[in-house]
């Protein structure tokens, strides 16, 4: 059965630390690997990965993907307030799966 | 920027009723998407469109919930009678194609409410 773990579920750091968020995926004839962020609203897109070993940076978030160990990170650097939200990763396959979520709280 | 446009943003519907939501994509996207999501859990695909065609309503609960699209451009999403257990945040999303990896653009969603 086709899957997308998220890890952790939620986290609380302070303004300034830096975050690892992971998305482990086994899913049938995978293509491609998504970052959204969700806040009180619709998902937003961040990355799209599909090559293993090739960062994609914006800023303060970057992202890998391994497709040989079958996950991902999401790293975020000097971390604000506005990074709160839940971060979503999703594969696309034979169908578009959606993990979880991370949530993730940035306190002053 | 072109968005995708949603309504209504809100429902709060008794249960046995009908409720049907709306959805415009991106101009020239071909592919469209309808996703449930629960609270505290990720969006789940209920249906998606190639056009006007059907690609995939597995998890689509098809003795109470339709979706049409039938001239390949906006789609509705009906549920028929409502439970309970369908309150949640209905998203539409599009993408340009089905074919190769891409991101899809989601709209505001409805948020839905069964009493």
């Amino acid at each position: 059965e086709d899957k997308v773990v998220q890890s952790p579920l939620s986290l609380v750091v302070h303004e300034g630390d830096t975050v690892t968020l992971n998305c482990s995926y086994e899913v049938t004839n995978f293509r491609s690997l998504l970052w959204y962020k969700q806040e009180k609203k619709a998902p937003t897109f961040l990355f799209m990965l599909t090559s293993s070993g090739i960062e994609k940076k914006s800023g303060r978030l970057s992202s890998i993907l391994d497709k040989k160990e079958l996950f991902s990170i999401l790293n975020i650097t000097a971390t604000q307030t506005g990074d709160s939200a839940i971060y979503l990763c999703a594969t696309t396959g034979n169908q578009f799966y959606f993990g979880t979520g991370t949530s993730l709280t940035v306190i002053p | 920027e072109a968005e995708v446009a949603q309504s209504p943003r809100y429902k709060i519907t008794e249960k046995s009723q009908a409720v049907a939501f709306w959805c415009d994509p991106i101009s020239g996207h071909a592919t469209l998407y309808w996703y449930r999501q629960i609270l505290g859990q990720g969006p789940e695909l209920l249906v998606q469109f190639q056009d006007e065609s059907v690609v995939d309503d597995s998890q689509l609960p098809k003795d109470r919930f339709s979706a049409e699209r039938l001239k390949g451009v906006d789609s509705t999403l009906k549920i028929q009678p409502a439970e309970l257990g369908d309150s949640a945040m209905y998203l539409c999303a599009s993408s340009r194609g089905l074919a190769g990896p891409g991101e899809q653009y989601f709209g505001p969603g409805t948020r839905l409410t069964v009493t």
